[in-house]
């Protein structure tokens, strides 16, 4: 089954304490992003990276840190994380995009969001 | 980046036809229409997608009219399990993905 998956769906940890939020796809995708969702905020982007090796800043990277070592992972990091990364994060995952000038913008498959809790 | 514009709610009763629409003025010429549906601690997920005039598949149908500053999500018939918030973006794939706070739509028995 294709699918984008998130582990721990559940964490609650405590201020400055490093963590990791893992991110799989077994859909041979070559974009993946990270995303937190808050109340009043919708969904906002964290970092996402275009393929290996590629990684760039979303709208709200401070804190965090990712890597894409391989095509199918990209772990969510949080060196020292703070009460105000408490939050529902959603890792998703899209195929590459069609070559030459006119580029169509495919769907992302989210995973099932890791809600974290520091405190 | 297409920046988008929603209606913050909409309530609808089962088995009327919702039409939530979304302003994108400054849409590029490469985006294309984007929208996802999200129920509560779910991931969002596609819905239908358009560059213009109309698309229909199972679920929803897409207006884009030909100056495409606007677009309209059209929803047949909704049930309780529609209620859920909807997501409009402009999306080229170049670009980053940037969700705006979507419509909450609320279906009344």
């Amino acid at each position: 089954e294709a699918q984008v998956t998130q582990n721990p769906r559940y964490l609650i940890t405590v201020t400055g304490k490093k963590l990791t939020v893992t991110c799989s796809q077994n859909m041979n995708h070559e974009y993946m992003s990270w995303y937190r969702q808050d109340p009043g905020l919708g969904l906002r982007q964290i970092y996402y990276s275009m393929n290996v090796e590629v990684t760039d800043k979303g709208d709200v990277p401070e804190g965090y840190k990712v890597s894409r070592k391989e095509k199918r992972n990209f772990p969510l990091i949080l060196e020292s994380p703070s009460p105000n990364q408490t939050s529902l994060y959603f890792c998703a995952s899209s195929p590459r995009w069609g070559t030459g000038r006119m580029v169509i913008g495919q769907p992302q498959h989210f995973g099932d969001g890791t809600r974290l809790s520091i405190l | 980046l297409a920046k988008t514009t929603q209606p913050i709610s909409m309530d609808s009763y089962e088995g009327q036809e919702v039409n939530i629409t979304c302003s994108h003025n400054n849409i590029a010429t490469n985006d294309y229409i984007t929208w996802y549906q999200q129920f509560p601690s779910q991931g969002p997920r596609f819905i239908i997608q358009g560059y213009k005039t109309k698309v229909t598949n199972e679920v929803a149908s897409l207006f884009i009219p030909a100056d495409r500053k606007s677009s309209t999500l059209s929803l047949p018939r909704v049930s309780l399990s529609d209620t859920a918030v909807y997501y409009c973006l402009g999306y080229s794939g170049n670009t980053p993905l940037v969700f705006g706070k979507g419509t909450r739509l609320s279906v009344i028995a």
